[in-house]
């Protein structure tokens, strides 16, 4: 069946410190690749996503490329910020008569001053 | 346009008893999603509405729980009764149908606490 692995949380960084968060999956087919992000009291949000090969999603200064040769959609950003402060969830879609999305366990990012 | 939006947001109940959670889905949205998070486990789908009919309940986890969406627009979602290990938070979300519909729109959940 289908899966998604990130690494684990939480992930404490200073502001404008790079930030890398691995995510790598299992799927059958084609699959599209999404990270959303939960802030605080809120409900999850698409941040980006990626829909082939080669894709690079991009959004709010973050960014992540489909890498099918090493199944992976790693979500990059160069400077954080106290904002970014949310759980990230690398999640795929695989079609195939199916509409479920299927997530990794969630990245808690905490970002101080 | 309004989101996604579920009710309570909030539900603590003792096990054995009742709950039942509701989500109102974007206006014209013909999916509707169940999701649930267990405490630091994965989000896990649960079921899928096209309209007033389930697509697929694949990831309903027992005959405790049962989901309708009378007339295509809000679904319900009923713990009957209720057991420790359904605490979680329940998501919903919504999508259009059409070529993306596997973007879907998250409401803010509703935490499940069962004591």
């Amino acid at each position: 069946g289908n899966s998604v692995t990130q690494m684990e949380g939480p992930v404490t960084l200073s502001e404008e410190a790079f930030l890398t968060i691995n995510c790598t999956y299992t799927a059958t087919g084609y699959p599209s690749l999404f990270w959303y992000v939960q802030y605080p009291g809120e409900g999850l949000q698409l941040l980006l996503k990626a829909t082939k090969a080669d894709d690079k999603g991009s959004n709010k200064g973050f960014e992540a490329t489909y890498r099918k040769e090493t199944t992976s959609f790693h979500l990059e950003k160069g400077s954080v910020q106290v904002s970014d402060s949310a759980v990230y969830f690398c999640a795929l879609y695989s079609g195939a008569g199916s509409y479920q999305l299927t997530f990794g366990k969630g990245t808690k990012l905490s970002v101080i001053p | 346009e309004a989101g996604v939006t579920q009710f309570p947001s909030h539900s603590v109940i003792e096990k054995g008893q009742t709950v039942t959670l509701r989500c109102d889905p974007i206006s014209g949205h013909d999916n509707l999603y169940w999701y649930r998070r267990v405490m630091g486990k994965e989000i896990k789908f649960l079921l899928h509405f096209v309209k007033e009919s389930k697509q697929d309940e694949s990831g309903m986890p027992n005959n405790r729980f049962l989901a309708e969406r009378t007339g295509g627009t809000y679904s319900t979602l009923k713990v009957q009764p209720a057991e420790l290990e359904d605490s979680g938070v329940y998501f919903c979300a919504s999508s259009p149908l059409g070529a993306e519909d596997y973007e879907q729109y998250f409401g803010p959940g509703t935490r499940l606490t069962v004591t």
